[in-house]
């Protein structure tokens, strides 16, 4: 149980077009998401916390315009990259806390890897 | 703000004999959690092992065990009869309870046959 899925996994897309992440819990309902970057050879930097249903919560130093993110659902939450340039490649990665999960616990997605060409 | 600190880039471990990885962190608070994940090569974040404050005793699962010292807040990873597929980037991360997860720099760890 507790499964997270991404999709894509890959994407390649041109310098200035939008491109659109899902995060889906595949078994249990996700009150909060949690979106992540990862540069190669370094650490998770979260950008930002969503709640479904509610805004999204995001890290300072993280533009809420340029990185969209929805929580429509209790199984589904996106990240889009709006105007994209080649400095927002990276891997970007999700995890979600199920309804009745305890404050510990957060279930990581597989990532994936943006390419801005 | 939480910080956590890993001082080793990477290590290297013979295949069958022991590694410890470190780890310390900075908190004013007195409830928390302590976890040490896994990222192998595909990239998948695995959780290892994780460490309730309020508990003195060191958590085990398997061959990973943790020295958690919580007045010197450090937390470290021993990694007891490595393996080949224990071979991955290792990240220490805090949590206080229900919040955010905070992570460290990482340690490669590479094991050799």
């Amino acid at each position: 149980g507790a499964v997270v899925s991404q999709h894509p996994s890959w994407v390649i897309c041109k310098s200035g077009t939008s491109v659109k992440i899902e995060c889906r819990s595949l078994d249990f309902q996700a009150t909060t998401m949690f979106w992540y970057r990862q540069f190669p050879k370094q650490s998770l930097m979260l950008m930002a916390t969503s709640n479904e249903g509610s805004k999204a919560t995001y890290e300072q130093g993280v533009e809420k315009d340029k990185f969209l993110i929805n929580h429509a659902s209790l199984t589904l939450s996106t990240l889009t990259v709006t105007s994209a340039h080649p400095e927002d490649s990276s891997f970007y990665i999700c995890s979600a806390r199920g309804v009745l999960a305890a404050a510990y616990e957060q279930y990581f997605g597989p990532g994936t890897r943006l390419t801005v060409t | 703000a939480q910080t956590v600190t890993q001082s080793q880039p990477e290590m290297s471990v013979q295949e069958a004999e022991t590694v410890t990885l470190s780890c310390t962190y900075d908190t004013s608070e007195s409830d928390y959690y302590l976890f040490w994940y896994k990222q192998p090569p595909s990239r998948q974040m695995i959780l290892v092992i994780r460490q309730e404050a309020y508990k003195q005793q060191n958590a085990t699962e398997n061959r990973f065990s943790v020295n958690f010292q919580k007045a010197a807040k450090s937390f470290s990873l021993k990694i007891s009869d490595s393996q080949l597929g224990d071979a991955a980037m290792y990240f220490c991360a805090y949590m206080e309870y229900g919040n955010k997860l905070v992570f460290g720099a990482g340690t490669i760890l590479r094991v050799k046959s």
